[in-house]
């Protein structure tokens, strides 16, 4: 029952391609979230949508962007991959309010080579 | 702003023992907080929340505002319990959660 999807778990692109990360939730969550993690600095916050069309920055925007044209997809852009953003990148979406905690996806493994 | 510490990257216990995982927190308002389990090759997910005085997989959290910290606790280590460990912060009407670096707990049999 898998309710939070990642496009994909593997992705390996080169410097400055221009990088799409799919994520689709399937409970009719009204926020959804990009976070990266990488060991020793936990999960960064670096977008966020509270609604269709509708996105705010989170700690670590720069370098990339986000849409969100449905309220079941939320996409994050990388407009010109670098090596620093070699990461595990997770998706997410919760609630209005977020009391009831998030439901992550499984994870998208990016190498920028 | 809202900040999370975890002070420890690692944890060993030995099965049987009790786990104490910390958190301390930083905020000016009356935040919520939240711990998450990260399982080998598995997908991060919620663990307990403070709100609900829940115990979960017998593991429990208590809020301290006076030391601001919501440690993490189990009496009875478990090798199912080895896992990363990530406790979060949200703010009151706030919908982000901002999470401490974790903490990779390894029970050792």
């Amino acid at each position: 029952d898998v309710k939070v999807t990642q496009s994909s778990r593997y992705l390996v692109k080169r410097t400055g391609e221009k990088v799409f990360l799919e994520c689709v939730q399937d409970m009719d969550h009204e926020n959804m979230f990009w976070y990266r993690q990488d060991p020793g600095l936990g999960l960064r916050l670096i977008y966020f949508s509270y609604d269709v069309k509708m996105k705010e920055k989170g700690d670590i925007p720069e370098g990339y962007s986000v849409s969100r044209e449905k309220k079941e997809r939320f996409s994050l852009i990388l407009e010109s991959a670098s090596t620093n953003q070699t990461s595990m990148y997770l998706c997410a979406s919760s609630f209005v309010g977020g009391k009831y905690g998030y439901t992550f996806g499984s994870g998208t493994r990016l190498t920028v080579v | 702003a809202q900040r999370v510490t975890q002070p420890e990257k690692l944890l060993s216990v030995f099965k049987g023992a009790p786990v104490e995982l910390k958190c301390n927190y930083s905020y000016s308002g009356s935040p919520e907080l939240f711990w998450y389990v990260q399982y080998s090759r598995q997908r991060l997910q919620l663990l307990l929340r403070h709100i609900s005085r829940e115990s979960i997989k017998g593991f429990t959290a208590d809020l301290n505002k006076g030391e601001t910290s919501f440690h993490l606790k189990k009496p009875f280590a478990q090798e199912e319990d080895s896992a990363m460990y990530y406790c979060a912060l949200s703010g009151f009407g706030n919908e982000k959660l901002t999470f401490g670096t974790g903490t990779r707990l390894t029970i050792i049999p």
